[in-house]
């Protein structure tokens, strides 16, 4: 089956500008969980869907938000973007939440000029 | 809040065993697991642990004791393509995995 799929792979973006990111969850896994990694802080929760609803959050301005759609679907947003919102941004799926495996996609390389 | 400990960096022999460490320090535990990074890829998992002990599972092994808050990952015979970065996540109920920074792991020949 297929795998988690996130679009686009790169971005370059302007200081100031908005940016949306997408993830596509393995068919059947209604848990879609946003992750910032960069190479000082590691991986960082940003968020957490679960059925439309954002379950947790993690410590991140309200500049970032997201949503989930009826398919279990996600995307991200960032907003008056930042240099150091430069990152690899990851999203994982998981057929339920907690105890249970997590499958990353290949995340979306951001780069903000 | 959540604390983690592994080591930054580890430099192993092809063929060799290596021992990557993890502690934590967790508000709550119902697991831990440990994922593979290789440079420019995706995290993909490797192991979890949920009790105490060993979990084998090939040239990999995971040790988990939740009363020291420590656990451990084993490499054995230790290939080229285990250059890699290694990191531990906790999963604490119905909250999504939080993670260490990770160990990348080099080997030479």
């Amino acid at each position: 089956k297929a795998g988690v799929t996130q679009t686009p792979r790169y971005l370059i973006k302007t200081r100031g500008q908005q940016v949306t990111l997408s993830c596509s969850p393995i068919s059947g896994h209604r848990s879609v969980s946003w992750y910032q990694q960069t190479p000082g802080q590691g991986l960082q929760f940003l968020f957490e869907y679960f059925s439309e609803t954002q379950r947790n959050k993690g410590n991140f301005p309200g500049r970032f938000s997201g949503r989930q759609f009826s398919n279990s679907r996600s995307e991200m947003n960032v907003s008056t973007l930042e240099l150091g919102d430069s990152a690899l941004y990851l999203c994982a799926s998981s057929l339920e939440r907690g105890l249970t495996e997590a499958f990353f996609g290949q995340g979306t390389r951001l780069t903000v000029v | 809040g959540q604390n983690f400990d592994q080591p930054t960096e580890m430099t192993a022999t092809e063929g060799a065993i290596v021992q990557i460490n993890c502690t934590y320090q967790t508000s709550g535990f119902n697991g831990l697991f440990w994922y593979q990074q290789h440079a420019g890829e995706a995290p993909t998992f490797l192991s979890y642990n949920v009790l105490d002990g060993l979990e084998e599972k090939g040239r990999f092994s995971s040790f988990l004791s939740r009363s020291k808050g420590y656990s451990y990952l084993l490499l054995k015979e230790l290939q080229m393509k285990d250059s890699a970065s290694y990191l531990c996540a906790v999963n604490s109920g119905n909250t999504p995995l939080v993670f260490g920074k990770g160990t990348r792991l080099s080997v030479i020949a």
